[in-house]
């Protein structure tokens, strides 16, 4: 299997809340991170959580981070139609010496009216 | 003009051409990234550049070749490309490798090789 995995597609109502899910596989993931990329643009950071840990708040987003289950998820309150774009869930560790994320395939959120 | 910003936004090629691909930070970043980003697969790192230096070559063909002549340029030279080489690319940079740093990407360029 891939080391970062997501649902390719969720499709939700305006106004509802989304959760896009993702699961890892590295236990010595430090930090995990949300990208946002809409049409024609490239990834732009939402949020990260450091893996000690289990929920971060921002605003309309709240990460939440099992680790021991390995399942990182976003949850958008209130979703509107300009947050239709791809999600992606990334980690990364001390591997190497550097921390460069992996990315999973990203998961589109598609919100109708 | 500030962020991450590559040229061209879109490139159609041949496979006999040789083509370049240019990304430009603004940020004082000391790391700049190539990724290929294909339709339903995972991004993939090609390239990392720290302080001008190349840090990691993710066995990327040699059809491929960066360049970084400073820390805020860095290029992609492109020649007799194949048509499963069409994707978009993309740059980012962050202030240094080796420590957990936040990623800018740049909007991509979408290359389509014929």
């Amino acid at each position: 299997g891939e080391d970062v995995e997501q649902s390719l597609f969720l499709s939700v109502r305006e106004g509802d809340s989304s959760v896009i899910n993702c699961t890892y596989t590295d236990s010595s993931s430090t930090y995990l991170y949300w990208y946002k990329q809409e049409p024609g643009a490239g990834l732009q950071l939402l949020t990260y959580i450091f893996s000690n840990m289990d929920m971060k708040q921002d605003q309309r987003l709240t990460v939440l981070l099992n680790k021991k289950d390995k399942h990182l998820s976003l949850r958008i309150a209130d979703t509107q139609t300009g947050d239709s774009a791809i999600y992606f869930c990334a980690e990364s560790g001390a591997s190497g010496g550097s921390y460069i994320p992996t990315f999973g395939r990203g998961t589109s959120l598609i919100v109708h009216p | 003009e500030t962020g991450v910003t590559q040229t061209p936004r879109h490139l159609v090629m041949g496979m006999t051409n040789k083509k370049s691909l240019k990304c430009e930070q603004h940020l004082g970043h000391n790391a700049m990234y190539w990724y290929k980003q294909s339709a339903k697969k995972p991004l993939e790192l090609m390239f990392v550049y720290n302080f001008k230096e190349q840090t990691e070559n993710n066995s990327v063909p040699s059809r491929f070749s960066p360049e970084c002549p400073n820390s805020s340029h860095l290029f992609l030279h492109l020649h007799t490309l194949q048509p499963e080489d069409s994707a978009l690319y993309l740059c980012a940079s962050s202030q240094d490798y080796g420590s957990p740093e936040t990623q800018y990407f740049g909007p991509g360029t979408r290359l389509l090789v014929l």
